[in-house]
């Protein structure tokens, strides 16, 4: 069985500009997660999807991040204009739904200059 | 306000000896909760998961306890191997389906 892919795996920005991560979830999962993770701590959580709709983006800053879920399968996390504090580990994970275990991709290391 | 709190950042131990991992919650009521492992640089792995009406469950060496009344899950490795040493996260899930993570405990075995 696959595992939830994400890419791109590293990226360098300059502040003020934009980015976007891909994560493709394993195949039949409806609930797709992305969280940010910084060094030292645990993974936030910044948007959480059940097929193509959001179930909880409460601690997304709407200003300058957006996620989508392309027919419930793809997404796609934006950040536009990117700041130092961005600089994080961005993972995404999918699960079946509800009490199902979340099956997390390596992760894109963002760094913001 | 709701906070996840894991008992401290790390944990040093003796390989054999049986490590103890505490998380605690307050203003959420979880309808799972879960232990992941984290080593550097990849995802969160899963390791277990325990509901709201478990008082205890085990995977080989491990052991989780859910306290609800306490709001309050231990996490056990037995027998622990230099192998078991990276950092611990607990997870909570709840009904408005809410899945968070606490700052996690980074365990280090010493042989």
């Amino acid at each position: 069985e696959a595992g939830v892919a994400q890419s791109p795996r590293y990226k360098i920005i300059e502040k003020r500009q934009s980015v976007a991560f891909w994560c493709n979830p394993i195949s039949g999962h409806a609930t797709l997660y992305w969280y940010q993770q910084i060094l030292g701590q645990g993974p936030k959580l910044l948007i959480q999807f059940q097929n193509n709709g959001v179930v909880d983006d409460s601690q997304l800053p709407k200003d300058r991040f957006s996620a989508e879920r392309l027919k419930g399968v793809d997404s796609t996390l934006k950040i536009q204009p990117a700041k130092l504090e961005d600089s994080a580990v961005y993972l995404c994970a999918s699960s079946l739904g509800m009490g199902g275990e979340a099956f997390f991709g390596q992760g894109t290391r963002l760094t913001v200059v | 306000s709701q906070k996840i709190e894991q008992n401290s950042e790390a944990l040093n131990i003796q390989e054999g000896k049986t490590a103890t991992l505490t998380c605690n919650y307050t203003n959420y009521s979880p309808a799972y909760l879960q232990w992941y492992r984290q080593d550097p640089g990849r995802g969160p792995v899963f390791l277990l998961l325990i509901r709201e009406n478990e008082k205890e469950k085990r995977k080989e060496r491990l052991k989780v306890t859910f306290d609800t009344t306490l709001k309050q899950s231990l996490f056990h490795i037995t027998a622990s191997q230099p192998a078991d040493s990276a950092t611990y996260l607990c997870a909570l899930e709840t009904y408005g389906q809410n899945f968070v993570f606490g700052p996690g405990t980074r365990l280090s075995v010493l042989p």
